[in-house]
């Protein structure tokens, strides 16, 4: 069974705080994903990683950055946290073959500026 | 840019109905398709995964791949109220690793 966690559930943090949220996937998977989920907008990208040290951004990477030092491990770091921010953060991996583009998704994040 | 349209519901049907929820996309290179299933406050799970024309079961549940008219669709047979639910429709479109999903539809189920 693929397991993907994050490293909070809830978390709650005031604007202008550096923020950092953690994925820890346990299944060697190349890729490994952040998004946001906001009601009516749906999941948006953020970032995405299909190797160690490398990154790429996704849809709404304005306010981010990450961090991918090993391969089970990818963070999200918000670097001054804004009210805007507030949001559900999911967390997923994948194999990265062909075929294989199955995402995993961990519990979510659900983040709260104050 | 690549998009994937849901309907939003909600869709309500009762105890052992049919559910039938549907989904276009728009990059015509678009080679597999995920549905996903999230409760309420909860991460999305993979229930169905599709990558050729036609139908694909698994239980209850039914894929449907059209790739000539860029449609998916999910029939949930026998529908249960644990079914409800939102359930996201997501297409792979090749070397980006990206899954573009759908906003979703919420499904109800009533008793």
């Amino acid at each position: 069974d693929v397991k993907v966690t994050q490293s909070s559930r809830y978390l709650v943090k005031r604007t202008g705080e550096k923020v950092f949220l953690e994925c820890v996937q346990d299944m060697d998977h190349e890729n490994m994903f952040w998004y946001r989920q906001d009601p009516g907008l749906g999941l948006r990208l953020i970032y995405f990683s299909y190797d160690v040290k490398m990154k790429e951004k996704g849809d709404i990477p304005e306010g981010y950055s990450v961090s991918r030092e090993k391969k089970e491990r990818f963070s999200l770091i918000l670097e001054s946290a804004s009210t805007n921010q507030t949001s559900m953060y999911l967390c997923a991996s994948s194999l990265g073959l062909a075929g294989q583009e199955t995402q995993y998704f961990g519990p979510g994040t659900r983040l709260l500026v104050l | 840019q690549k998009e994937v349209e849901q309907n939003s519901g909600p869709l309500s049907v009762p105890e052992g109905a049919i559910a039938s929820l549907n989904c276009t996309y728009s990059d015509r290179v678009s080679q597999s398709f995920f549905w996903y299933r999230q409760y309420s406050g909860k991460s999305p799970e993979l229930i169905m995964s599709i990558y050729s024309n036609g139908d694909k079961e698994d239980g209850r549940f039914t894929a449907q791949l059209n790739k000539a008219s860029q449609y998916v669709s999910l029939l949930i047979r026998d529908s249960q109220p644990s079914d409800s639910a939102t359930y996201l429709c997501a297409a792979f479109g090749g070397s980006n690793y990206k899954l573009t999903f759908g906003k979703g539809t919420l499904l109800t189920v009533n008793p």
